[in-house]
């Protein structure tokens, strides 16, 4: 059970590079999101699909753009890398339970470590 | 301004000692969530506490939901080097459009 894949798990860049970061899930799940964290900031939210082929922003979208491929993938984009986006991305995808309030949550994958100089 | 304020930032303790974390907040919730996250890994749900003034055990770790549904707390007993991790508490922001929203977290640390 693979659950939430996502790769690289490292990555290096300089100042204006790109790169996409790519997640998939194996769960049939409709909704993915993708957070960073930051030191002393917890997890905020960049962007969120709530089903194949929409997308929206979350807290801190500026800089990043994504992709909902098919129901199973979810990419991260950033055009041109700065020393901000220096971060641990999580990708997540949302189970949802029987209904509100009962069993819904979040399955994360293991993160992908971006440093831009 | 934060939506969900934990406390405390830090927590290092020894094996065996008790231990209280708390999520507060200013807004009333329908429900409030305890992710942990381990060194490297993404964060895993633990408990999910949707009535006030609901207590929910999970072995040593207590979680107890306000009777105002605006703050909950983690109680810890007999603390082990595996209970080491970020503790974060969650909440939807984002009403039927789903979007979890985190507060800062706890990191603790316990040591043998």
């Amino acid at each position: 059970n693979a659950g939430v894949t996502q790769t690289p798990k490292f990555q290096v860049l300089k100042t204006g590079q790109s790169m996409t970061l790519q997640c998939a899930q194996d769960m049939n799940h409709n909704s993915m999101y993708w957070y960073r964290q930051d030191p002393g900031m917890g997890l905020r939210l960049i962007y969120y699909s709530a089903s194949e082929g929409t997308t929206d922003k979350g807290e801190v979208p500026n800089g990043y753009n994504v992709s909902r491929l098919n129901k199973r993938e979810f990419s991260l984009r950033l055009e041109s890398a700065a020393p901000s986006q220096t971060s641990v991305y999580f990708c997540a995808s949302r189970y949802p339970g029987q209904g509100p309030l009962t069993n819904e949550k979040l399955f994360f994958g293991s993160g992908t470590q971006l440093s831009v100089l | 301004t934060q939506l969900l304020e934990q406390s405390p930032q830090f927590l290092s303790i020894q094996e065996g000692e008790n231990l209280t974390v708390y999520c507060n907040s200013s807004s009333v919730f329908s429900s409030l969530q305890w992710y942990r996250q381990e060194p490297g890994e993404g964060p895993v749900l633990l408990v999910t506490v949707v009535t006030g003034g609901e207590v929910k055990k999970l072995k040593r770790l207590t979680f107890q939901f306000g009777d105002a549904r605006k703050d909950s707390s983690l109680h810890i007993t007999a603390a082990q080097p595996g209970d080491t991790g970020l503790y974060l508490c969650a909440v939807n922001s984002g009403g039927s459009n789903y979007k979890l929203t985190f507060g800062k977290g706890t990191l603790l640390t316990v040591n043998p």
